[in-house]
């Protein structure tokens, strides 16, 4: 099945640092990639939509300049934590859709990205 | 109200009892997804549909479009089984983005 990875699995950081993380479809192209963070306990909140080769759609109340995407090619999209505080610790999960799929809505998760900012 | 409701949040079973967790939407959809969300953060997806029923394993879901209702079932379950079950739905109108229930943990005991 399709898989999509993330990098790192888990990052540690000091406040002010600035933190990339990959995400990568491995066996598909996705012209759309999707970023989420979860809180404890609670569900997926979408940050951006992520489109190979234009300017991310970010959702309200996300910064853009806070959170930087870039979708350069079909098989990778990177977030950017920008000057990272604690309140910017939390699990950040990709997801990519298969558009060469008979149906459009196939979506494939990634295993996340945990960063904690101290 | 969420629009993509889901009950009940917590379920503790013992091993080998048939679960089934339950979502409610209030928006027209073009399919629905299940989700599996391990300790580790991790997420599988189990099933999307739009209508009828799908079984994979000891995973049956079930979907009613007009009831507006899925259904998530665990035959014979298992303490792998643990994990926090999420539906997500894409909304007719939202294009590609999915709307996410709160999630349901589900602990099988031994």
């Amino acid at each position: 099945g399709a898989v999509v990875s993330q990098h790192p699995s888990r990052v540690i950081c000091k406040s002010g640092t600035s933190v990339k993380i990959e995400c990568r479809s491995l066996d598909f192209q996705a012209t759309t990639m999707f970023w989420y963070r979860q809180f404890p306990k609670q569900s997926l909140m979408l940050m951006a939509t992520s489109n190979e080769g234009s300017k991310a759609t970010y959702e309200q109340g996300v910064e853009k300049d806070k959170f930087l995407i870039n979708h350069a090619s079909l098989t990778l999209s990177t977030l950017t934590v920008t000057s990272a505080h604690p309140e910017d610790s939390s699990f950040y999960i990709c997801s990519a859709r298969d558009v060469s799929g008979a149906r459009w809505e196939t979506q494939y998760f990634g295993p996340g990205t945990r960063l904690l900012v101290l | 109200k969420n629009e993509v409701e889901q009950s009940p949040q917590n379920l503790t079973a013992q091993e080998g009892e048939f679960i089934t967790i339950n979502c409610s939407y209030s928006v027209g959809i073009s399919a629905l997804h299940w989700l599996q969300q391990h300790p580790g953060g991790g997420i599988v997806s189990l099933f999307m549909l739009s209508s009828g029923k799908k079984k994979h394993g000891r995973l049956i879901a079930t979907i009613n479009i007009q009831e507006k209702h899925s259904s998530l079932h665990i035959t014979a379950s298992h303490p792998r089984d643990s994990a926090v079950y999420i539906c997500a739905v894409w909304g007719e109108t939202s294009g590609s983005r999915l709307t996410f229930g709160e999630g349901t943990q589900l602990t099988v005991n031994p």
